[in-house]
């Protein structure tokens, strides 16, 4: 079935330094994918997202780029800052018939930055 | 762009009370709305969404149900709360084009 595997984290980072956070999937037809962001105590926010092949989504300084060859979409960010700890969740929309809407979640990334 | 709110912000019931959350929807209309909840550390898990009014699809068995009865009104309940039942509960919208969801500010709830 359709599914979301993130890098485990935390991950913890000084300011200005350079961010991956892995993301991989499995699904068929054309999934719409997605990375949501998570302040602590907040709910989710949608960072970016890519619709198709190759399309790169980007917000904020952070950049996604939806690469089906390798079925992944990592999210990146040149120089991370205090402000952007938080949990990272990457995402796609699952459509398979009947399931029209819903998406499947990664178990989401910590991300630690120090000043 | 469409507004979620939840309410209560944050609830502590003991155990074997009674649960009402509710979330409303603004700026858009017939959408798909979802219940999430979030264990303290871990990730999402999809509990309930509707495609309509009155129209409720599970995800997974639990001491937990849903209602639907206006458009833009999705309420979470329990007649007797669980222990386990304690955590973030976020309520989500979606209504784009690409089904991005929408989330609300969530509620913590904590079953003692």
């Amino acid at each position: 079935g359709n599914s979301v595997t993130q890098m485990e984290g935390p991950v913890t980072l000084s300011e200005e330094a350079f961010l991956t956070i892995n993301c991989t999937y499995t699904a068929t037809g054309y999934p719409s994918l997605f990375w949501y962001v998570q302040y602590p105590g907040e709910g989710l926010q949608l960072l970016l997202k890519a619709t198709k092949a190759d399309d790169k989504g980007s917000n904020k300084g952070f950049e996604a780029t939806y690469r089906k060859e390798t079925t992944s979409f990592h999210l990146e960010k040149g120089s991370v800052q205090v402000s952007d700890s938080a949990v990272y969740f990457c995402a796609l929309s699952d459509q398979r018939s009947g399931n029209t809407g819903k998406l499947i979640f990664g178990q989401g990334t910590t991300l630690q930055v120090k000043p | 762009s469409q507004t979620i709110h939840q309410w209560p912000a944050t609830l502590v019931q003991p155990v074997g009370s009674p649960l009402s959350l509710e979330c409303t929807v603004e700026g858009t209309s017939n959408p798909n709305l979802y219940w999430y909840r979030q264990a303290a550390g871990r990730g999402l898990q999809l509990l309930f969404y509707s495609v309509g009014i009155g129209q409720i699809s599970s995800e997974v068995p639990q001491n937990l149900s849903a209602s639907r009865p206006q458009d833009r009104q999705f309420i979470l309940s329990s007649k007797k709360l669980l222990l386990s039942d304690s955590g973030f509960y976020l309520c989500a919208s979606d209504a784009g084009a690409y089904n991005e969801q929408f989330f609300g500010p969530g509620t913590r709830l904590t079953v003692l």
